[in-house]
């Protein structure tokens, strides 16, 4: 199984609302990855984790909140987003963090819409 | 620090054709891979084809190739025989180690376009 599964794949919320991204892969990969996307132009890295340790936030601001309850699933919580905020989040994941030759595998995405 | 530069925002290519799509790069690191994904409109990241920073051949990949020049810093690909669904967007991008260690850095797209 070499795919990353991401819900939802549309979101529509609100800045008062809370909701969450989830991410989930099966294929032993121990870094797991959130991107920002904007239209047209490259992911931007949000957080990386290895071995379900936070290794790298990209100064995020804390209205994004990531958490690795295991080796296979990764969540990012949202709350008090702001319209800014809507682009498309991706998640990735790779054998190791450290190494330069494990290509990411990415899921599909989800598209947010911050109203 | 790592940057990826792809000068490209857009290119056409006939159907069957093969077409070139550049990528330059630097870093500060010894070892590095350079990637290629291909973003489709419906958004997911396709990994296409890795070269890493020691290897002495070129890689390929089916129709992909990358034509890897070290001393030139340029990692193009290389996709021959066109078809209509290689329209999309195309980043090449690299991760490195030491200082760079975890962290993939993205060019900023080429959009390629099949015509038929």
């Amino acid at each position: 199984d070499t795919e990353v599964t991401q819900t939802p794949k549309h979101l529509v919320m609100g800045m008062t609302n809370k909701k969450s991204l989830k991410c989930e892969q099966h294929m032993g990969h121990r870094a797991m990855y959130w991107y920002k996307q904007k239209a047209k132009k490259p992911p931007e890295l949000m957080f990386v984790y290895s071995y379900e340790k936070l290794s790298i936030n990209e100064s995020v601001p804390s209205r994004f909140s990531p958490e690795c309850p295991n080796s296979s699933l990764l969540n990012l919580h949202l709350h008090a987003l702001q319209p800014e905020d809507s682009a498309l989040y991706l998640c990735a994941s790779a054998a190791s963090w450290g190494s330069s030759y494990n290509e990411q595998f990415f899921g599909p995405g989800t598209r947010l819409t911050v109203l | 620090a790592q940057k990826i530069t792809q000068t490209q925002p857009g290119m056409f290519v006939q159907e069957k054709e093969a077409v070139t799509l550049d990528c330059t790069y630097d870093t500060s690191d010894p070892s590095y891979g350079l990637f290629w994904y291909k973003q489709p409109s419906s958004g997911e990241m396709i990994f296409l084809i890795y070269q890493g920073s020691y290897d002495q051949q070129n890689a390929t990949e089916g129709r992909y190739s990358l034509n890897f020049q070290k001393a030139r810093k340029s990692a193009n690909l290389v996709i021959s025989a066109s078809q209509l669904g290689d329209s999309a967007m195309y980043f090449c991008a690299m991760r490195g180690t030491n200082t760079n260690a975890g962290k993939s850095t993205f060019g900023d797209g080429t959009t390629l376009t099949v015509k038929p």
